[in-house]
């Protein structure tokens, strides 16, 4: 079993919906980050968090650390949202070292 | 500011070839790491450095060199390929530190290609 599980793998989706994506993980952690990456290639950092929630734009990130568990919500999805999203989470004991989930593609339909 | 630069952006290689990926970080990270990613897997560490002198090995350092010479670049070395590290490969940076409040930047990525 990963120490990072992403839910779903895949999501389709029309535009304008809201859209929620799950991470589990197994491991004490200090932090847990949301990424971004592009068709392209490059990848982006959307969020970091330890506690609570976070919101940037029209991307929402929250974590329950007692039940090790974090979702990436995005309100009113475009189809310029479509991309794979990569949580990973930096364990309590590793220093700066991240543990990534397999990642979550998006697609977002006109 | 340009971020993490990798070079190059793709490359083919024959099978016992060696090669240096490059990685600058104009940011003055101390924390840098290289990743391979390959489908249907996250991305998974090859070897990190914590600040100029010093590396240490990640979950799938076989095949792989690095060093850090200086604070801003950390070249992976592959020694003989192979084609099972045909990938794509990205190097990171971040502040060092044990605590939750320190971004990852990531580079472009090379496309390498093992025949």
């Amino acid at each position: 079993k990963n120490e990072v599980e992403q839910s779903p793998q895949n999501l389709t989706a029309q535009e304008g919906e809201f859209i929620t994506i799950n991470c589990s993980y197994s491991v004490g952690i200090s932090a847990l980050h949301w990424l971004q990456q592009h068709p392209g290639g490059g990848i982006v950092s959307l969020f970091m968090l330890s506690s609570g929630k976070k919101k940037h734009g029209r991307l929402i990130a929250t974590i329950n650390i007692q039940e090790k568990h974090s979702s990436l919500h995005i309100t009113a999805s475009h189809p310029r949202d479509s991309a794979v999203y990569i949580c990973a989470v930096k364990a309590e004991t590793s220093g700066s070292r991240l543990t990534f989930g397999e990642g979550t593609q998006l697609t977002v339909n006109p | 500011n340009a971020g993490v630069t990798q070079t190059p952006k793709f490359q083919v290689l024959k099978t016992g070839q060696s090669m240096t990926l490059q990685c600058a970080q104009d940011m003055n990270h101390e924390y840098m790491s290289w990743y391979r990613q390959d489908p249907g897997m996250g991305l998974r560490l090859i070897h990190y450095s914590v600040g100029a002198g010093i590396t240490d090995q990640g979950e799938v350092p076989n095949g792989y060199n690095v060093s850090r010479s200086t604070t801003e670049d950390f070249p992976l070395r592959l020694l003989s390929a192979a084609p099972s590290q045909t990938s794509v490969y990205f190097c990171a940076s971040s502040y060092r530190g044990g605590g939750a409040d320190q971004p990852q930047h990531f580079g472009d990525g090379t496309r390498l290609s093992i025949l």
